[in-house]
């Protein structure tokens, strides 16, 4: 059964500042790896989609990484902005023919003006 | 572009009652899935469809039912409405190959059973 962790589950940090959120999941054989975005009261928005055959992709100040064999995952946000404040959450597609989305529990973050 | 449209936003029901959440996609896509998202529990898969007619169980199916009789629409209903049953609904959609495809959601309902 394909599990998905998040870490850390809440980030607090000034303006400006670059991070990463880490996503990790325990089953390598994913078709891709989807990160969203979560504002409260809202539903989620897709950010970045990563294909199983890709290491990156990239919008905006926004970075993703996969690496299938390790089972991780990472989200870099280049110079936060108080409008980056959301939950992110990745979720991976696997199982086959009648494939599923298993969503991690999503990282909480806040940016300090 | 109305994407996922979900009805109703909120809703409130009694234990035993019945209701059903509707979930539409102007997008033509072919798979559609119902997720709820519960507090420390992420979300979950209900039920999901890969086409019109073809309908499975996702990872909590107890107590949900759905159908899926066009491809636009893929209504969940709850039969008999539990306290437990209380959370975020959300209807998602993408078309179904198995790589590319971003998932579109709609804007979620709000369920309380009391």
């Amino acid at each position: 059964k394909q599990e998905v962790t998040q870490i850390p589950a809440a980030l607090s940090v000034p303006e400006g500042e670059n991070l990463v959120l880490n996503c990790s999941f325990t089953d390598s054989a994913i078709y891709n790896l989807q990160w969203f975005r979560q504002d409260p009261g809202k539903g989620l928005t897709s950010l970045l989609l990563i294909q199983s055959s890709q290491r990156e992709q990239t919008s905006g100040r926004l970075n993703a990484s996969l690496d299938k064999s390790s089972g991780r995952s990472t989200l870099y946000i280049a110079a936060s902005q108080p409008g980056d404040s959301a939950t992110y959450l990745c979720a991976v597609k696997s199982g086959g023919s009648n494939y599923k989305l298993t969503f991690g529990k999503g990282t909480l973050l806040t940016v300090n003006p | 572009n109305a994407g996922v449209t979900q009805t109703p936003k909120f809703q409130v029901l009694k234990t035993g009652q019945s209701m059903t959440l509707q979930c539409a996609q102007d997008m033509n896509h072919e798979y559609m899935s119902w997720y709820r998202q519960d507090p420390g529990m992420g979300l979950r898969l209900i039920h999901y469809s890969v086409g019109a007619g073809i309908t499975d169980q996702g990872e909590v199916p107890n107590g949900y039912n759905v159908s899926r009789s066009t491809t636009e629409d893929f209504p969940l209903r709850l039969l008999s409405a539990a306290p437990s049953q209380t959370s975020v609904y959300f209807c998602a959609s993408s078309d179904r190959g198995l790589s590319g495809n971003t998932i579109y959601f709609g804007e979620g309902s709000w369920l309380t059973v009391v």
